[in-house]
């Protein structure tokens, strides 16, 4: 069966300090893995999509992420955060037709 | 990029009423559309996939006759809480795909249901 493990429900780091938000998958072949950003009372905002291209995804807002097959892993990072990161970040997978939507990790950003 | 509109944002009504909330595609056409629920900080739980022209899918446990979904269009889906009560307040949230598949899903801004 696919799933989707966030490791951390939260995550504090200072501002301009680099950012890492974990993200496994479980499949049996390569998925479409997704990374959204939700700010309070909003919807959710595409930060970067992988589709079987690069393995390096640049998104906006200065995010990236690296698709590791080996590791099943797609791990967001940005390498200096800013206070607007503050958010709840969720990792999001499309297999066939079914999509799985981690548990999400809330970022704190620290003055 | 492709948006995804969502009417009302904040909705307020008393208990016993029947609320409405519309999902439109604004630049593209949305052969499949989405409804979800968000308990307050959790994920966001699917309530049921809405294909234009057909019945929408519901998932298990979420009671069809309580969450009407209607797809009327490649470019409007709606879902009416029926006589919504305060259990039901909660942050519903839309997205949709393209119709050229690329797995990719945009979502509406959400709407906040409180109900009285």
């Amino acid at each position: 069966a696919q799933s989707v493990t966030q490791l951390d429900s939260h995550v504090s780091v200072s501002e301009g300090t680099p950012v890492l938000l974990r993200c496994n998958y479980s499949s049996s072949y390569s998925p479409s893995l997704f990374w959204y950003v939700q700010h309070p009372n909003k919807g959710l905002q595409l930060l970067l999509k992988y589709t079987s291209a690069a393995t390096l995804v640049k998104g906006i807002n200065g995010f990236e992420a690296e698709f590791k097959k080996s590791e099943t892993s797609f791990h967001l990072t940005k390498p200096s955060a800013h206070m607007s990161d503050a958010a709840e970040y969720f990792c999001v997978v499309i297999l066939d037709d079914k999509i799985i939507f981690g548990k999400g990790t809330r970022l704190h950003i620290l003055p | 990029g492709a948006v995804v509109s969502q009417h009302p944002s904040w909705v307020i009504c008393k208990s016993g009423t029947s609320v409405k909330i519309e999902c439109r595609s604004l630049d593209f056409q949305a052969t499949t559309m989405f409804w979800y629920r968000q308990f307050p900080k959790q994920s966001l739980m699917l309530m049921a996939t809405s294909n234009e022209g057909s019945k929408a899918t519901y998932e298990q446990g979420v009671e069809k006759d309580k969450f009407l979904i209607n797809h009327a269009s490649l470019t409007l889906s709606t879902l009416t809480v029926t006589s919504a009560h305060p259990e039901d307040s909660s942050f519903y949230i839309c997205s949709a795909r393209k119709v050229a598949i690329t797995g990719e899903l945009f979502f509406g801004e959400g709407s906040r249901l409180t109900v009285l």
